[in-house]
């Protein structure tokens, strides 16, 4: 089945700086989407991206599909982006969403 | 329009027992999928239903079953509960490609 790894799996941070969060993917995809889980556990859709640039704020993410990656942008750090983030695919007519083991991020004030 | 919804947030059971979780998702989203969460395996898909029918499965043992009503809503049960299925339960819904994520159910089994 198709893997999903993302990188780094741990980052801390100083509030107000940038980081780049990364996911690999060893197949095709036809749907690629960011989380990120907050500390009660649920997940917050952040983007769906299969291909492509899209911005929201101090977030944006990237998904060049041809080399089968996807980025995801934090400007200016603040303490309320701590928590999980993960990327996560389908591959075809499925609902099944096969994710990554996260990166944890953790911004210190 | 309101999010999905899961009862109950929390529940504590003890090994043998069975276990039934419920989600409501967004209005007009007819598909509900369902994941476990847990540290060592994180987040794993269990099944998959579209208007009532079960699309997807995944490789999980048929403890774990579930069902969708005609209003969309899902439930999913698990029998004879074991230690490892202690974990977090999500559920999303969705429309089209995006899914949507409930608060999911934290479930402890002793």
């Amino acid at each position: 089945g198709i893997q999903v790894e993302q990188s780094p799996p741990d980052l801390i941070l100083q509030e107000g700086a940038n980081s780049t969060l990364r996911c690999n993917f060893s197949d095709s995809v036809n749907n690629l989407q960011w989380f990120h889980q907050n500390p009660w556990g649920q997940l917050i859709n952040l983007f769906y991206i299969p291909s492509g640039t899209k911005q929201n704020g101090r977030l944006s993410a990237t998904t060049v599909a041809t080399e089968r990656y996807s980025l995801l942008y934090i400007s200016s750090s603040q303490t309320t982006d701590s928590g999980v983030y993960f990327c996560a695919v389908t591959r075809g007519n499925t609902g099944k969403l096969i994710f990554g083991q996260g990166t944890t991020l953790q911004v210190k004030p | 329009k309101a999010g999905v919804t899961q009862t109950p947030r929390y529940l504590i059971k003890t090994r043998g027992q069975q276990v039934t979780l419920s989600c409501s998702p967004i209005s007009g989203h007819r598909s509900v999928s369902w994941y476990q969460q847990t540290p060592g395996q994180g987040l794993q898909f269990l099944f998959e239903y579209f208007s009532e029918t079960q699309r997807n499965k995944g490789n999980f043992p048929g403890r774990f079953s579930g069902r969708q009503f005609s209003n969309s809503r899902s439930e999913m049960n698990v029998s004879t509960l074991e230690l490892g299925d202690s974990a977090l339960y999500l559920c999303a819904s969705s429309f089209s490609e995006t899914q949507y994520f409930g608060p999911g159910t934290r479930l402890l089994v002793l």
